[in-house]
């Protein structure tokens, strides 16, 4: 159990488009979800806390205009990075958060999505 | 943002050696975890410590919860080939949100 999806895996645009990225928790509910960015050889930098049904929650520096998060359900969140440009080409990781028991303040996470914007 | 100290920052180890890694911290964490990266992929859950002073294993890991509860170490007994990759530690300083540590490069030489 607890695993957690997204798509695509990787995604090649040209500079000015937007880009979607899914995150899915397919065996468990998620109220709670996050997206990081990772750079190449740093560690994950959180970029905002998704809950479903509201608005997300932004870390201090991160566009909220740039980096559209929706929580439409409670085992989807969407990051879309809107008017993609060089430097926003990154690795993408979401992770979810399950409540379960002892467990709760566990985060499980996706595979990641490698974007990159020529 | 915030990022917890790990140390070491990478570490070449020979195979069948034990491997230990630490992660401090300046303010008080209520839970610490540790988790694995391959190349490519989302870090994997390897261990998750809720009470300080807590020794928790899995298989052939480690992890300790510190008394002062602003750090934590994690332990690789006989490592092998696949122990390959970037470990990372977690803290919650409250209930939800992740501060991750630095990682530490770890390489397996057979």
């Amino acid at each position: 159990g607890a695993v957690v999806s997204q798509h695509p895996s990787w995604v090649i645009c040209k500079s000015g488009t937007s880009v979607k990225i899914e995150c899915r928790s397919l065996d468990f509910q998620a109220t709670t979800m996050f997206w990081y960015r990772q750079f190449p050889k740093q560690s994950l930098m959180l970029m905002a806390t998704s809950n479903e049904g509201s608005k997300a929650t932004y870390e201090q520096g991160v566009e909220k205009d740039k980096f559209l998060i929706n929580h439409a359900s409670l085992t989807l969140s969407t990051l879309t990075v809107t008017s993609a440009h060089p430097e926003d080409s990154s690795f993408y990781i979401c992770s979810a958060r399950r409540l379960a028991g002892d467990s709760y303040n566990e985060q499980f996470f996706g595979p990641g999505t490698r974007l990159t914007v020529l | 943002g915030q990022q917890l100290n790990q140390s070491p920052q990478s570490m070449f180890i020979q195979e069948g050696e034990d491997v230990s890694m630490n992660c401090t911290s300046s303010s008080i964490f209520n839970t610490w975890l540790w988790y694995k990266q391959d190349p490519g992929e989302g870090p994997v859950l390897l261990i998750a410590l809720y009470k300080a002073g807590e020794l928790t294993s899995n298989g052939r890991l480690t992890a300790q919860f510190g008394i002062t509860r602003k750090d934590s170490f994690l332990n690789i007994s006989a490592s092998i080939p696949s122990d390959v990759g970037i470990y990372f530690c977690a803290g919650l300083p409250g209930t939800y949100k992740y501060i991750f540590g630095t990682g530490t490069r770890l390489k397996v030489l057979a």
